[in-house]
C-alpha cells in the first residue's frame, strides 16, 4: 500500500447509525486532515493532527468526532448526522516543511 | 478572513493555454498552492509559490503577485486529459484553506 488510503469508499447511513470513516497513511507525514467536500463549495478544513495537537474548524458539530491513535491513522466518528452531512470525505497528509498534501481518494457519505 | 476567489468554470480548446486566476485574502500568508481534482478522484498536488514570481513544471506553471494578493495557474499545451477541477490553496502555517475550484473544460 502507497500513499493514502480511506474506507469505506462509500458509505449510506441512517440519521441515527453510528459509523467510523478511517484514514490511513504510508508516507511517514506527520500531519492529517480530514476535508468536507460538498457540491459548489470550497473543500471545509475540519480537523488537523499535527505532531499529535489536534486543531479544530470551530464551525465543525460534535456529531462529528477524529480520533487519531498514532501518526499514520486518522478516523472520523459519525453520530446522529443530518442529510446536509451527505458531502465527500477527504483525508490528506503531510511533512512539516514540505509544502503538498497527499490526499485520499475519499469516502462518498450519503445520509437518509 | 481566509476567502480565496477563482472563476468557477472556463473553457479552451486541445493545444490552446489557459490561465486560472486567484486572489486570496492576505492575514496570515504564506504561500499559495495549487492542486488538480479528477471527477471522482483525490486532489492531487501541482504546484506552491512562496515567493513573488513564476514557478515552472512542464507544460504548468504558476504565477504569484504578494503585493497584489494575487496568483495563476498557467496550463500550455492543453490535452483533453487536463479536464479536471483546479484548487488554489492558501497556506497559513500547517493549514490550507481552499477556494471553490474552476472547472476546466479542454474540447477537441
Amino acid at each position: 500500500e502507497t500513499g493514502v488510503t480511506q474506507t469505506p469508499r462509500h458509505l449510506v447511513m441512517g440519521m441515527t447509525n453510528k459509523k467510523s470513516l478511517k484514514c490511513e497513511q504510508h508516507l511517514g507525514h506527520n500531519a492529517m486532515y480530514w476535508y468536507k467536500q460538498s457540491a459548489k463549495k470550497p473543500l471545509e478544513l475540519m480537523f488537523v493532527y499535527s505532531l499529535e495537537e489536534r486543531v479544530e474548524n470551530n464551525s465543525v458539530p460534535s456529531r462529528f468526532s477524529p480520533e487519531c491513535p498514532n501518526s499514520s491513522h486518522l478516523f472520523l466518528h459519525l453520530h446522529t448526522l443530518q442529510p446536509e452531512d451527505s458531502a465527500l470525505y477527504l483525508c490528506a497528509s503531510s511533512q512539516t516543511g514540505e509544502y503538498g498534501y497527499t490526499f485520499g481518494s475519499g469516502t462518498r457519505l450519503t445520509v437518509v | 478572513g481566509q476567502s480565496l476567489e477563482q472563476p468557477s468554470e472556463v473553457t479552451a480548446v486541445e493545444g490552446a493555454i489557459v490561465q486560472i486566476n486567484c486572489t486570496y485574502q492576505t492575514s496570515g500568508f504564506y504561500g499559495l498552492s495549487w492542486y488538480q481534482q479528477h471527477d471522482g478522484g483525490a486532489p492531487t498536488f501541482l504546484s506552491y509559490n512562496a515567493l513573488d514570481g513564476l514557478e515552472e513544471t512542464g507544460r504548468f506553471s504558476s504565477f504569484l503577485s504578494r503585493s497584489d494578493s494575487y496568483g495563476y495557474l498557467l496550463l500550455q499545451e492543453l490535452q483533453m486529459k487536463d479536464s479536471a477541477s483546479y484548487f488554489c490553496a492558501r497556506r497559513a502555517g500547517n493549514m490550507l484553506t481552499f477556494g471553490g475550484g474552476t472547472r476546466l473544460m479542454v474540447k477537441p
